[in-house]
């Protein structure tokens, strides 16, 4: 079985401050992993994802997430948050064999403040 | 290019009632998925479709069901609708009919049960 857990529902930072969004994830096979934002009335947009090639992975709008095998993570980081960055995020975990079936966590509400 | 379509944007229908949604993928992707995303929560695995098979099925009852067409678009249909069903209802295309690769999302199909 897999499942992710979302450490956190709601996360408020200040603009310009970093973010740090956590998510911890249990898979029996090799898991892939995806960060996907979720603006208010709109669809998911995928942020970026991880497939057993390098452990850090860049994705769009500045974030990023780092696949650390020994503590089951893929925290999503980005340097400087901004208002727009204000949204939803899931953590997503599939698995190779596991066909395209996604697994998503409960979500982290983002709140930029100024 | 044209992202992931659905139809119809907001549906309401009443107790009992019958619903049909609508997908069209991305032009060359021949796998569509389905997810239910209840208010306040991730969405959750109903179907995945490829060629126009059933390849994956999640945890719901027999009332729903999909189809998929020889130009990849789908339908979802969810009979005898209870309050419950009340969600958004999104879309997903893929390249690929197996292994983790992304999906990409459609605006989604908000369904209303009253």
């Amino acid at each position: 079985a897999q499942s992710v857990t979302q450490l956190d529902s709601h996360v408020s930072v200040s603009e310009g401050t970093p973010v740090l969004l956590r998510c911890n994830y249990s898979s029996s096979y090799s898991p892939s992993l995806f960060w996907y934002v979720q603006h208010p009335n709109k669809g998911l947009q995928l942020l970026l994802k991880y497939t057993s090639a390098a452990t850090l992975v860049k994705g769009i709008n500045g974030f990023e997430a780092e696949f650390k095998k020994s503590e089951t993570s893929f925290h999503l980081t980005k340097p400087s948050a901004h208002m727009s960055d204000a949204a939803e995020y899931f953590c997503v975990v599939s698995f190779t064999g596991g066909g395209n079936k996604l697994t998503f966590g409960t979500g982290t509400q983002l709140k930029v403040e100024l | 290019d044209a992202g992931v379509t659905q139809s119809p944007t907001h549906l309401i229908k009443t107790r009992g009632q019958q619903v049909t949604l609508r997908c069209s993928p991305i032009s060359g992707h021949k796998s569509v998925s389905w997810y239910q995303q209840v208010l306040g929560q991730g969405p959750q695995f109903i179907f995945q479709y490829y060629e126009k098979e059933e390849r994956g099925r999640g945890n719901f009852p027999d009332r729903f069901s999909a189809r998929q067409f020889p130009n990849y678009s789908s339908e979802l249909n969810v009979n005898a609708l209870l309050l419950g069903d009340s969600a958004l209802y999104l879309c997903a295309s893929s390249f690929p009919s197996q292994g983790a690769y992304e999906q990409y999302f459609g605006p989604g199909t908000r369904l209303t049960v009253t």
